[in-house]
């Protein structure tokens, strides 16, 4: 069975921390992507990766940043953490031919205070 | 850029058919997916539409018109199950970008 494990389900921190949001599939898949999900707006993709140590900005790539060390694990960084990065954070996957089919993570309710 | 418009809500009831509209604006189109998320959970995929037509799984159908940017997702003899939120996706090169999601609300 396939899967994508997020380091946590909930994440309370404070303005200014430093937080790191990781993820790790087990299915040997090429792509991984970080979106945002918030109320009214659906998934908004912040970066994705195709390769390991490669990245790409997605649509809201501000305040944030990317790690990919390992084929398996892909991790969202924020530098400084802003009351307007409370929101759910999905990490999903998929096979370098199937990129209309992604694989989720269950999803981290992260919130600003 | 890419823009997608879907219904905010929609509601049935058990046993009936609904369709959920996508249209959508975009550079570079490969395709048009369905995910369905239920409330609390991630999104998982339906189905996937590279070409015009229908393709069927079950009691879900999803339909592309390639030149009037339009798909929709139909699904028969509705569950309660199905209550959930369903968001249509372009794939371009790399990656998918999601419209902003439909609720499907099923009541008996």
């Amino acid at each position: 069975d396939v899967k994508v494990t997020q380091s946590s389900r909930y994440l309370v921190k404070r303005t200014g921390e430093k937080v790191f949001l990781e993820c790790v599939q087990d299915m040997d898949h090429e792509n991984m992507f970080w979106y945002r999900q918030d109320p009214g707006l659906g998934l908004r993709l912040i970066y994705f990766s195709y390769d390991v140590k490669m990245k790409e900005k997605g649509d809201i790539p501000e305040g944030y940043s990317v790690s990919r060390e390992k084929k398996e694990r892909f991790s969202l960084i924020l530098e400084s953490a802003s009351t307007n990065q409370t929101s759910m954070y999905l990490c999903a996957s998929s096979s370098g031919t199937g990129g209309h089919e992604q694989y989720f993570g269950p999803g981290t309710r992260l919130t600003v205070t | 850029g890419q823009s997608l418009e879907q219904p905010s809500e929609v509601t049935a009831v058990e046993g009936a058919i609904v369709q959920i509209n996508c249209t959508y604006q975009t550079s570079g189109f490969y395709g048009l997916s369905w995910y369905q998320q239920h409330d609390g959970g991630a999104p998982t995929f339906l189905s996937y539409n590279a070409l015009d037509g229908l393709e069927e799984t079950g009691r879900f159908s999803s339909f592309l018109s390639r030149s009037d940017s339009y798909g929709y997702l139909l699904l028969q003899e509705l569950q309660m199950k199905d209550s959930a939120s369903y968001f249509c996706a372009v794939r371009g090169f790399q990656k998918l970008v999601f419209g902003t999601g439909t609720r499907l609300l099923v009541s008996p």
